[in-house]
């Protein structure tokens, strides 16, 4: 099945600047790849999602960037504020079809003031 | 519009209990999945359900584990006799639309979880 690996998995920025988080896939074949954000005490939620038929999207202050060949895609953040802070999970779809997902081990941000 | 919804946030129970664990997808939605988080590991997917069908049981870990889906609503997760491996926190999600090869992919929304413990 996919295999999703994540790095870092904890990472503090001073307010302001930027984060970026990585992560790595391993069937080929996939096509879609969504981040997700988990506050604490809620559920992770959709922040942004890629196709693999672009190399980078971007909405506000967060883009994700899709390197097929390579086989990875990131999380950039730009101008880090305190409510950002959060784990942070990659995903891709599951080998084999449906539309169930497989999770990297997530990354904690912290925003320091 | 209400979201995903999952009773109880918090369970714990001694080895050899039995739990169920409720989740309520959004209104509509047909597709529901449940997911389990082990503590600082990845979010591991369990099954989907289509309707009331399952559609796939494939990350299920053992037998002790039943999910049910009656009438195509809301779904329940029961695990008996519970292990201590089985502690960690269970999420369930629900999106629109049967999966439809894997050219297509619908937002997954999550619920808050149900964080549970085996002593």
């Amino acid at each position: 099945g996919e295999n999703v690996e994540q790095h870092p998995s904890t990472l503090s920025v001073q307010e302001g600047d930027s984060a970026v988080i990585k992560c790595t896939y391993s069937d080929s074949a996939s096509n879609y790849f969504p981040w997700y954000k988990q506050e604490l005490g809620k559920g992770p939620q959709l922040i942004i999602d890629i196709r693999s038929n672009v190399g980078e999207k971007k909405d506000q202050r967060i883009a994700v960037t899709l390197n097929k060949t390579a086989k990875h895609f990131s999380l950039h953040i730009t101008e880090t504020q305190p409510e950002d802070s959060a784990v942070y999970f990659c995903a891709a779809p599951f080998t084999g079809g449906g539309n169930k997902l497989t999770f990297g081990t997530g990354t904690q941000l912290k925003v320091e003031l | 519009e209400a979201g995903v919804t999952q009773f109880p946030s918090h369970s714990v129970i001694e080895k050899g209990q039995t739990v169920t664990l409720r989740c309520d997808p959004i209104s509509g939605h047909d597709n529901l999945y449940w997911y389990r988080r082990v503590m600082g590991k990845e979010i591991k997917f369990l099954l989907h359900f289509v309707k009331e069908s399952k559609q796939d049981e494939s990350g299920m870990p053992n037998n002790r584990f039943l999910a049910e889906r009656t009438g195509g609503t809301y779904s329940t997760l029961k695990v008996q006799p519970a292990e201590l491996e089985d502690s960690g926190v269970y999420f369930c999600a629900s999106s629109q639309d049967p999966a439809v090869g894997r050219g297509l992919y619908n937002e997954q929304f999550f619920g808050p979880g149900t964080r549970l413990t085996v002593l």
